[in-house]
């Protein structure tokens, strides 16, 4: 079994339009994050969550959005999608956030 | 805040051994971290080290910390092809809350020549 799993793995789609991203994690990590990485690779957290508090990086749109219906699951939603958008967005999840995460494979955003 | 870098290319032969470099601005306690990220796959956790540690061995892997320099290392013995990536180094302060994320450089492309 997968232990963090996003889909889609790949997401074509106009400027101006909203998406979401979907992450589950089968671990009962306490915690899940959300990172985008750029096309020079570096990595830029974006969301950390866990049942007590989220915390969002200051410099990430407000158009980005997480969602946690229940622990094992942190979706990211996306409005009115910009060209810049394009990257790879990695789940990630950790149980005490010491003993490193565990990540998905990534989702690949394009935005035309 | 933290940061974290490391140089972003770096070719060795087959069989060589590889050593990735890393240095941190944090002067906490902290954890050091070094994962692999392979073409079009997420990030494998390869191994930690806590800050109070000088080296940590795993088979072909071999972790060194110099904590006066904030600089750490790691080096791969008998290089393959497979272990053609990008090796990210991380950081993340001790009590600093299982929210607070990993600070991750910026990685380095490792290339296995045959």
């Amino acid at each position: 079994d997968t232990a963090v799993s996003q889909t889609p793995k790949y997401l074509v789609t106009q400027m101006g339009n909203d998406k979401s991203i979907k992450c589950e994690q089968n671990l009962g990590h306490d915690t899940m994050y959300w990172y985008k990485q750029d096309s020079k690779k570096f990595l830029k957290i974006m969301f950390s969550y866990n049942n007590k508090e989220l915390i969002i990086n200051e410099t990430v749109p407000n158009r980005f959005s997480p969602k946690s219906p229940d622990k094992a699951h942190l979706n990211l939603h996306i409005n009115s999608l910009e060209l810049g958008d394009s990257a790879v967005y990695f789940c990630a999840s950790s149980l005490d956030g010491y003993y490193g995460y565990t990540f998905g494979s990534g989702t690949r955003l394009t935005v035309v | 805040g933290e940061d974290v870098e490391q140089s972003l290319f770096l070719s060795v032969r087959e069989g060589d051994s590889s050593v990735i470099n890393c240095t941190y601005t944090d002067s906490s306690s902290t954890y050091l971290y070094w994962y692999k990220q392979e073409p079009g796959a997420g990030l494998q956790l390869l191994t930690y080290i806590f800050s109070n540690m000088d080296m940590k061995q795993d088979q072909r892997l071999t972790v060194l910390l110099n904590k006066k320099d904030k600089h750490l290392s790691l080096r791969i013995a008998d290089t393959q092809t497979g272990d053609s990536a990008i090796y990210f180094c991380a950081e993340k302060p001790l009590f600093s809350g299982s929210a607070r994320q990993l600070t991750f450089g910026s990685g380095t492309q490792l290339t296995v020549l045959p």
